[in-house]
């Protein structure tokens, strides 16, 4: 089983809709959650940070995060077809733990419909 | 410079031939990271640079792998007589802090074993 586990879609929503990302993980050491936007042969680009649990807006976008159900979700209001690209999730423990890796879900491609 | 820059951007090589892929962080960055992105299978961490310390290796997934990082700056992924399997998108990611939390990625070097 992964540590990561996110559903790699594809999903395709109609412009205007609000999105739902999301992934859930086993390893309840992780304490930051990211949200990693990617296009196509592109490197991926940091959307939000969370730490611990807890909700954050950013614009258009809100990042939840559910440490006790080990469940972080992203979602988009007001979709555009700009924001049609592939999500990524990921999370790391504390450094205290001695692994400063990101790891990463298998990422989410979204199609937004104009 | 601006951002993370990896050389070459597509790299097509015989099964058996070594390759060296290159990243150069972004100027001041003192964390490093290497992943690889294969199709499918989300990004998996390879190797992690802080400062003067000793890498963690722990993702390597042979040794055939190696990476080192000159001066605190820029670093050469090293993979020694290539397979098939090897191909995949390797992505480079620097950090100010080595909390590896904002992380700008690269645009990838494309890694093609024929």
């Amino acid at each position: 089983q992964k540590e990561v586990e996110q559903d790699p879609g594809p999903l395709s929503v109609p412009e205007g809709a609000i999105v739902s990302l999301n992934c859930t993980y086993s390893n309840s050491a992780f304490q930051y959650f990211m949200w990693y936007r990617q296009y196509s042969r592109k490197g991926p680009e940091l959307l939000m940070y969370t730490y611990s649990s807890g909700n954050k807006e950013d614009g258009r976008f809100t990042a939840q995060v559910d440490k006790s159900s080990k469940y972080i979700s992203l979602f988009i209001r007001d979709s555009q077809p700009s924001d049609s690209a592939t999500y990524l999730c990921a999370m790391r423990s504390p450094r205290y733990f001695g692994n400063e890796k990101l790891t990463f879900g298998t990422g989410t491609r979204l199609t937004i419909i104009p | 410079g601006a951002g993370v820059s990896q050389s070459p951007s597509n790299k097509v090589t015989e099964k058996g031939k070594d390759v060296e892929l290159r990243c150069d962080p972004i100027s001041g960055h003192t964390a490093l990271y290497w992943y690889r992105q294969s199709l499918g299978q989300g990004l998996e961490f390879l190797i992690y640079f802080q400062g003067n310390s000793a890498p963690d290796k722990s993702g390597l997934p042979s040794d055939r792998f190696s990476a080192e990082r000159t001066g605190g700056s820029v670093s050469t992924l090293t993979i020694q007589r290539t397979q098939q399997e090897d191909s995949a998108v390797y992505l480079c990611a620097s950090s100010a802090r080595g909390q590896g939390i904002e992380a700008f990625f690269g645009q990838g070097t494309r890694l093609t074993v024929v």
